[in-house]
């Protein structure tokens, strides 16, 4: 069974400048959460899907971040403009359904200059 | 009152040791607390996982111990080896919903 994608692996940008991350989670997989993790940290839940809705962005900065589920598939996370805050691993996960065991792919490392 | 505290920090051990990792929680709303190993340019990955109902839980080489009076639980690591040096990460859900709330990890390192 293939496991989540995330692609770019990698990103490297200016400050100010958008950026884009994607993911492909575990087929069947209802649920898809985006994580941020800072360096030497643990990861921090962004927004989580329930297919196609977004049903907890409490923690999604929305000035500056946005995310999308098209058909509760894949999903998409924009910063727009970036910062050099935002220098991180971006995780997605997925689950099966809500409650169960969360599935994490290999994460976006931004470096915002 | 969302927080997991995690030590140590960082964590060296010999090939064979017992590597101990500590976390605390003060949300008695947590009912499930499982431990995440991250390699490096990976994901965290599920370890094993335990509820407040049971002390202790072991799966191959990995024990959980849960004290939930003291609202600490701690992951053991028998016959460690170099193979197992990673990140850990506790974790705790909040009944009710699928939030997990990580603690700050461990670096461990299993020397040969």
């Amino acid at each position: 069974e293939a496991g989540v994608v995330q692609s770019p692996r990698y990103k490297i940008i200016e400050k100010k400048q958008p950026v884009a991350f994607w993911c492909n989670p575990i087929s069947g997989h209802n649920t898809l959460y985006w994580y941020l993790q800072n360096l030497g940290q643990g990861p921090e839940l962004l927004i989580r899907y329930e297919n196609e809705e977004a049903v907890d962005d409490s923690q999604l900065p929305k000035d500056r971040f946005s995310a999308e589920r098209l058909k509760g598939v894949d999903s998409t996370l924009k910063i727009q403009p970036a910062e050099l805050g935002d220098s991180a691993v971006y995780l997605c996960a997925s689950s099966p359904r809500w409650r169960e065991e969360q599935f994490f792919g290999p994460g976006t490392r931004l470096t915002v200059l | 009152q969302q927080q997991v505290k995690q030590s140590p920090q960082s964590l060296i051990v010999q090939k064979g040791g017992i590597p101990i990792i500590n976390c605390a929680y003060e949300n008695t709303a947590f009912d499930y607390f499982p431990w995440y190993q991250q390699f490096p340019g990976k994901g965290p990955a599920l370890l094993i996982a335990i509820r407040p109902d049971v002390s202790e839980k072991k799966e191959g080489r990995f024990t959980i111990s849960f004290n939930k009076s003291a609202k600490q639980f701690s992951l053991h690591i028998m016959d460690s080896q170099p193979g197992d040096s990673a990140t850990y990460f506790c974790a705790a859900v909040v009944q009710g919903a699928q939030k997990l709330v990580f603690g700050q990890g461990t670096r461990l390192t299993i020397n040969p």
